[in-house]
């Protein structure tokens, strides 16, 4: 099994240009999920996705973000414009199950972003 | 507002002896408990969880203690090794939302 894979692994981009990251969730996991890390705050959930639905997004810090789901195996984060307080790291996540309980959460490698 | 507190950004243990993380959390709609381990440049892996039914699970080395009166869970290892260097995170998970909440992580050194 391949795990969870993101790209790009790191980006750096200058203020104000969209950034784009990219998830394939592990095939039949029908949950995903974006964080973000960051010095400060840690690990904080941004949306959560069921079934390709979004389910959460309440962690999505402002319209500058959002996230789509077209199909069970694609997924991804946008930021339009960024700014250099986006710089973190940024972690998709899949499980089987509907609740994170159901089953763990395996994480891909993460992609660290730097906006200049 | 964490909801999940992790007081230590970092502990020392020697090589051998026994390694306690602790973790605090304040939503008592909180019924399921994780910790994940993460190496630098990786994504977090799980390692151990605990219902809320319970008050310890072991795995291991590993085992979790939950106090729910106290909102208070601890990761012991035993004994500890070089390999278990790492960030330990603590996961919380209920009261309506499917996501995980995390504390800010603890950096396990492990001494030879």
């Amino acid at each position: 099994d391949a795990g969870v894979i993101q790209s790009p692994r790191h980006e750096v981009t200058e203020m104000g240009q969209e950034v784009t990251l990219r998830c394939k969730p592990i095939s039949g996991h029908n949950s995903l999920f974006w964080y973000r890390q960051t010095m400060m705050r840690g690990l904080e959930l941004l949306i959560y996705f069921n079934n390709n639905v979004p389910i959460d997004d309440s962690g999505m810090p402002e319209d500058r973000f959002s996230a789509k789901m077209p199909n069970a195996s694609f997924s991804t984060l946008k930021i339009q414009p960024s700014e250099p307080r986006d710089s973190a790291v940024y972690f998709c996540a899949s499980s089987l199950g509907g609740r994170a309980s159901v089953g763990e959460l395996f994480f891909g490698e993460g992609s660290r972003l730097t906006v200049l | 507002d964490q909801q999940v507190k992790q007081n230590s950004p970092s502990l020392s243990v020697q090589e051998g002896r026994i390694s306690i993380l602790n973790c605090d959390y304040t939503n008592s709609m909180f019924d399921y408990f994780l910790w994940y381990k993460k190496y630098p440049a990786e994504g977090p892996t799980f390692l151990i969880s605990i219902s809320s039914i319970k008050d310890k699970n072991e795995d291991g080395r590993f085992t979790v203690f939950l106090n729910k009166s106290a909102k208070h869970l601890s990761l012991h290892i035993v004994p500890s090794q070089p390999g278990d260097s790492a960030v330990y995170f603590c996961a919380a998970v209920g009261g309506g939302a499917d996501g995980l909440t995390f504390g800010k992580g603890t950096h396990l050194i492990i001494q030879p």
